[in-house]
This record gives structure tokens, C-alpha cells and sequence, in this order.
């Protein structure tokens, strides 16, 4: 089965970037997407199609992805960007594939 | 509003059974894919079922194969996941979610959710 693995923790200070990373095996040749879910609350799409925002999504929230990582970063991170962040792949054997999880702590 | 709205969750015995209901509004529900996506407490997502905007084509994690079914009613603009033999680890909490579905490549990926409902199985 795919999977797909993320740091479990990335701490960052105010106005500091953060970068999430997203491996699996060669994961640059299917398409990455990004969610941000706060305590209590459902997932929100942050990123779909490796690099594309959903309207409503600020521009400090990029992405990318090649080789074997995929990549989450948040420029100017935010207090109000503290939470948990999945990627999320799609596999033709495993379908809807998601990473293990990263806490995002803004210090 | 778009928005999708979970209901159906409980407290279950092992071996029981529950329902769980997902209600569409604001989009056109017949033209997407529908899925439930699961998160244990304090664990992360995990994808559950998928069907077809017409309903034709089901698929499951294999956890879920043999004990739960996916469907939907499009007239009322609703989906369903019906949970048999439910065992302790599947307690979580249960999220509706809608596809974004590209045939023609791998790009598919949730785009918008429910608030979800939590299912208990414990005796």
C-alpha cells in the first residue's frame, strides 16, 4: 500500500517561515494537495494540484513537489496559522492516501 | 450555503450497527463524487468510502470491506455510510466529504467538508 510521511511536529516564530514536508515514493509523479485542521474543527483545503489555492486562501500558503517530497511552506506564518496539516495523495491502489500529520506550533 | 452536514452518530455496542447520514446543499450533489473520511481521537485522517455521482461505482479501505456500505440518494441530495459489525476501532469521528475527481490524471482531493459525527463503539 502507499503511504505517506510527514515530521509529527515543525515549530516556527512569528513572521518566520515554516516548511512541512510530504514523502512517499515518487510522490512528484502524482498530484499533492495540503489541509489545515484547527482543534475541533473538519479539515480545509490549503493547497490542490501541488502549487494551486482555493480561493480564500492566503498567498503566504505555497506548495511544491518533485522527486520523492512534497513540500507545505508558510511565509509569514501567523498565530492563526497554528494547527495540524495532512497532505493527501491519490493512488490507483490505495486511493485516497493520507500523510501521517504535522502539528505546526508558532512559538 | 454550500455546506454538508453529518448526522447519525452514537454510542454503539460492539457488533452493532448505525447509519450515518451526510446532507448536501448549495451544489449540484448528483454531479460529484462522495466520500466519509474518518479521524480516531487524537489520530489522523483516514479514508473510508468513495462512490460515483451516479452511484455505479463503490470503493472501500479494506477495514471497511465487508462491514460497511456507501450510498446515496441524489434526489435528496444525500449520502450515506451503513456500519455493520462495528468493533472498538472504529470509533472516530466521521466526516462527509465532497471529490474533486479528474479522470484523465490523478489529481482528485476533497474540497469541501462536513463538521462531522462522532461514533462511539464501547460497551
Amino acid at each position: 500500500s502507499y503511504e505517506l510521511t510527514q515530521p509529527p511536529s515543525v515549530s516556527v516564530s512569528p513572521g518566520q517561515t515554516a516548511s512541512i514536508t510530504c514523502s512517499g515514493d515518487k510522490l512528484g509523479d502524482k498530484y499533492v494537495c495540503w489541509y489545515q485542521q484547527k482543534p475541533g474543527q473538519s479539515p480545509v483545503l490549503v493547497i490542490y494540484q501541488d502549487t494551486k489555492r482555493p480561493s480564500g486562501v492566503p498567498e503566504r500558503f505555497s506548495g511544491s513537489n518533485s522527486g520523492n517530497t512534497a513540500t507545505l511552506t508558510i511565509s509569514g506564518t501567523q498565530a492563526m496559522d497554528e494547527a495540524d496539516y495532512y497532505c493527501q495523495a491519490w493512488d490507483s491502489s490505495t486511493f485516497y492516501v493520507f500523510g501521517t500529520g504535522t502539528k505546526v506550533t508558532v512559538l | 450555503e454550500v455546506q454538508l452536514v453529518e448526522s447519525g452518530g452514537g454510542l454503539v455496542q460492539p457488533g452493532g450497527s448505525l447509519r450515518l447520514s451526510c446532507a448536501a446543499s448549495g451544489f449540484t450533489f448528483s454531479s460529484y463524487w462522495m466520500s466519509w473520511v474518518r479521524q480516531a481521537p487524537g489520530k489522523g485522517l483516514e479514508w473510508v468510502a468513495n462512490i460515483k455521482p451516479d452511484g455505479s461505482e463503490k470503493y472501500y479501505v479494506d477495514s471497511a470491506k465487508g462491514r460497511f456500505t456507501i450510498s446515496r440518494d441524489n434526489a435528496k441530495k444525500s449520502l450515506y455510510l451503513q456500519m455493520n459489525s462495528l468493533r472498538a476501532e472504529d470509533t472516530a469521528v466521521f466526516y462527509c466529504g465532497r471529490i474533486i475527481h479528474e479522470t484523465e490524471n490523478s489529481n482528485r482531493y476533497f474540497d469541501l467538508w462536513g463538521r462531522g459525527t462522532l461514533v462511539t463503539v464501547s460497551s
